[in-house]
C-alpha cells in the first residue's frame, strides 16, 4: 500500500529561522504531489503541487518544495518563517484517484 | 461562491446511534471525497465519488456508506456509530481527473459516547 512519511511530528522555531519538512513516498508509479497547511481551527488549505516539470516549486506564502524522485522526497521549505506559519503542515500524495496523507507535522513559530 | 460546506459542525451521538454527515459544493467539481483526521493520523480517505451516482471505498470505509445522488452533495453515512469513530471529519472536492487539488470544508467534530 502506498504511504506518506512525515518524519518530523513536531517543530519549534524562532522567528525568521529556515524551515524544512520533510516527506518521503512510497509509490513507484507517477505521483501528483502536494502540500497543505492547516492554521489553527481552519480547514486545509494548498499550499503548493508538483506534477510535473521544474522539481522545485513555489507556492504561497514563501513556501517551496523540491521534488527529488531519486530519493520519493517533497521537502517543504521556507527561508524565514513567521509567527503567523505556526500551523498543522501535511504532504499528500496523489496515485490514481486517492489522496494519501502524510500524518502531519505542527510547526510553532515563536515570535 | 460558498465553496464547500458541511453539515453539521458538531454532533454527539451515542454509541449504536445513526447519522447522516452533508458535503455541499457549489465549484461544479466532479470528484468529492470524506476524510476523517484523527491525532497523529493524518487524513485518512473513507469513500470518494468520481462522478454523480458514483462511489468507491478509500481507505477506511468500514462502518461507513455514502451516497452521491446530486453532483454538488456528498453524504456520509453512520448507520451505527461506534466510539471509534470519534473524529473530525473533512469533505473535499476537486476538478475532474486526479490533477488538481482539492479543495476542503471546515470539518465535522463528532463524538460517540
Amino acid at each position: 500500500a502506498q504511504s506518506v512519511s512525515q518524519h518530523n511530528h513536531h517543530v519549534i522555531l524562532s522567528e525568521a529561522a529556515s524551515l524544512e519538512l520533510g516527506c518521503n513516498y512510497s509509490y513507484g508509479g507517477t505521483v501528483n504531489l502536494f502540500w497543505y497547511v492547516q492554521y489553527p481551527g481552519q480547514h486545509l488549505q494548498l499550499l503548493l503541487k508538483y506534477f510535473s516539470g521544474d522539481p522545485l516549486v513555489k507556492g504561497i506564502k514563501g513556501f517551496e518544495a523540491e521534488f527529488i524522485k531519486s530519493k520519493f522526497s517533497f521537502n517543504l521549505r521556507k527561508p524565514s518563517v513567521q509567527w503567523s506559519d505556526t500551523a498543522e503542515y501535511f504532504c499528500a500524495v496523489m496515485a490514481g484517484n486517492q489522496f494519501y496523507f502524510g500524518t502531519g507535522t505542527s510547526l510553532t513559530v515563536i515570535p | 461562491n460558498a465553496g464547500v460546506t458541511q453539515t453539521p459542525k458538531f454532533r454527539v451521538l451515542k454509541t449504536g446511534q445513526s447519522m447522516t454527515l452533508l458535503c455541499a459544493q457549489d465549484m461544479n467539481h466532479e470528484y468529492m471525497y470524506w476524510y476523517r483526521q484523527d491525532p497523529g493520523m493524518g487524513l485518512r480517505l473513507i469513500h470518494y465519488s468520481v462522478g454523480e451516482g458514483t462511489t468507491a471505498k478509500g481507505e477506511v470505509p468500514d462502518g461507513y456508506n455514502v451516497s452521491r445522488l446530486k453532483k454538488q452533495n456528498f453524504l456520509l453515512g453512520l448507520e451505527s456509530a461506534a466510539p471509534s469513530q470519534t473524529s473530525v471529519y473533512f469533505c473535499a472536492s476537486s476538478y475532474v481527473g486526479p490533477y488538481n487539488e482539492q479543495f476542503f470544508g471546515p470539518g465535522t467534530r463528532l463524538t460517540v459516547l
